[in-house]
């Protein structure tokens, strides 16, 4: 089974400078996606920035970006310039391309982040 | 785009009182669409899910006669808490989507049962 590790309950960061958030992750499918979901206080779940595996290259929005690192299956989300609605419990996720139309999310317990103005 | 639509927001209800719970893609038809429960400062925690036409495949642990999931259509699915009772309450929240894109979840369903 699928699982997946966010080692960071909480973090804090000053407006306006960057943090990186943690997420390992347990599989043996080559091919799958991952994902960083973010939930405000309003418990909206918002896509934040999605990874395919088998593309190399990090993938960035705006001022989101992630490292991914597939033989260390660790998938860190990096916020830039961070503003103070960027504070909400931010889920990492994954999930398996079956390509059999099994798309299930596995999620991690979530990191609250908080912004310090 | 990619907008899902979560009705109620919220119930208050009595213990016993069978609450529905509807999940619609409004610009999209859904291939599949997801039920999750997630308790507070928890994770999400799916419960099963649903393609249009066919029954919902429930996770281990959900009772399937407790939780009733209806996908009537490519636009509409139906969560039924029958007989509800205190331990039922939770936040539900329903997510849609096409083949491999992601998931667009609802803004979600605050369920208290007295």
């Amino acid at each position: 089974a699928q699982t997946v590790t966010q080692s960071q309950p909480e973090m804090s960061v000053q407006e306006a400078e960057t943090v990186t958030l943690s997420c390992t992750y347990d599989t043996s499918e080559s091919d799958y996606y991952l994902f960083w979901y973010k939930q405000p206080p309003s418990r909206q779940m918002i896509l934040v920035i999605r990874q395919e595996a088998y593309k190399q290259q990090n993938a960035t929005e705006n001022r989101f970006s992630v490292n991914f690192q597939k033989a260390a299956k660790s998938f860190s989300l990096k916020i830039s310039d961070s503003q103070l609605g960027d504070a909400a419990m931010y889920f990492c996720a994954y999930e398996r391309n079956s390509g059999a139309g099994s798309y299930q999310l596995t999620f991690g317990k979530g990191t609250k982040l908080s912004v310090i103005p | 785009g990619a907008v899902v639509s979560q009705h109620p927001s919220r119930v208050i209800c009595k213990s016993g009182t069978s609450v529905k719970i509807e999940c619609r893609s409004l610009d999209f038809q859904a291939t599949t669409m997801f039920w999750y429960r997630q308790f507070p400062k928890q994770s999400l925690m799916l419960m099963a899910t649903s393609n249009e036409g066919s029954k919902a495949t429930y996770e281990q642990g959900v009772e399937k006669d407790k939780f009733l999931i209806n996908h009537a259509s490519l636009t509409l699915s139906t969560l039924t808490v029958t007989s509800a009772h205190p331990e039922d309450s939770s936040f539900y929240i329903c997510s849609a989507r096409v083949f491999d894109q992601p998931q667009h979840f609802g803004d979600g369903t605050r369920l208290s049962i007295l």
